[in-house]
């Protein structure tokens, strides 16, 4: 499996600016991936970063309020735009092996919580 | 219907006990099934997986039970120690697509009482 980390680990900010997460995995990987988890909620994909493109953002999410970079094969970016307290949250990261693989298992980062003040 | 359900919201078992959280999904494309086990503070990690070809998965104290015509899928905890307490999610992908999109449930908080 791979060894996903974060940082920052977690962040208090004030609302209006920015603030961006940085994902680094230990070994080459196809897809990176960018998800948020509310306090006691579940977890709801953000992104599929891809690696020489631009991100695929799910609905509800834009690229001009998650800005999302993806340089190489084991590393990410993802930045939290223009904040609001309703941006508080755990954001996590995680990675799926080559797509060669059969039925990827993907593994998580231990993600970074922020709180907007 | 990307949706999956998961209940209970929370559970409360006796040391020893065993322990069931059952999830339910629309999607009947859905090829691949994980659980995820979250300690607070921490990223969710791979407990166990199933694919709908097989009816049943055991690892160690962790049995995936699926029944693919009702679209149903639980995990049972055998032996439920008071470190297995954690917050448990299950998922649902189109594993084949390589798209490694993760449906998750809702999540199940555990509490194994000593």
């Amino acid at each position: 499996s791979a060894v996903i980390s974060q940082k920052p680990s977690r962040d208090i900010c004030q609302r209006g600016t920015s603030l961006t997460i940085q994902c680094q995995v230990d070994s080459q990987v196809t897809m990176m991936f960018w998800y948020r988890q509310q306090p006691g909620q579940s977890l709801t994909l953000i992104a599929t970063a891809n690696q020489g493109s631009e991100a695929t953002y799910e609905s509800g999410f834009v690229i001009d309020k998650f800005p999302i970079s993806r340089p190489n094969l084991t590393f990410s970016t993802l930045t939290v735009s223009n904040m609001s307290p309703e941006d508080s949250s755990i954001y996590l990261c995680s990675a799926a092996p080559p797509s060669w693989l059969p039925y990827n298992e993907q593994f998580f980062g231990p993600g970074t919580r922020l709180t907007v003040l | 219907q990307q949706q999956v359900k998961q209940s209970p919201q929370s559970l409360i078992v006796q040391k020893g006990g065993i322990s069931i959280i059952n999830c339910a999904y629309e999607n009947t494309a859905f090829d691949y099934f994980p659980w995820y086990q979250q300690f607070p503070g921490k990223g969710p990690a791979l407990l166990i997986a199933i694919r709908p070809d097989v009816s049943e998965k055991k690892e160690g104290r962790f049995t995936i039970s699926f029944n693919k015509s009702a679209k149903q899928f639980s995990l049972h905890i055998m032996d439920s120690q008071p470190g297995d307490s954690a917050t448990y999610f299950c998922a649902a992908t189109l594993g084949s697509s390589n798209t490694g999109k993760l449906i998750f449930g809702q999540g199940t908080t555990l509490q194994v009482k000593p």
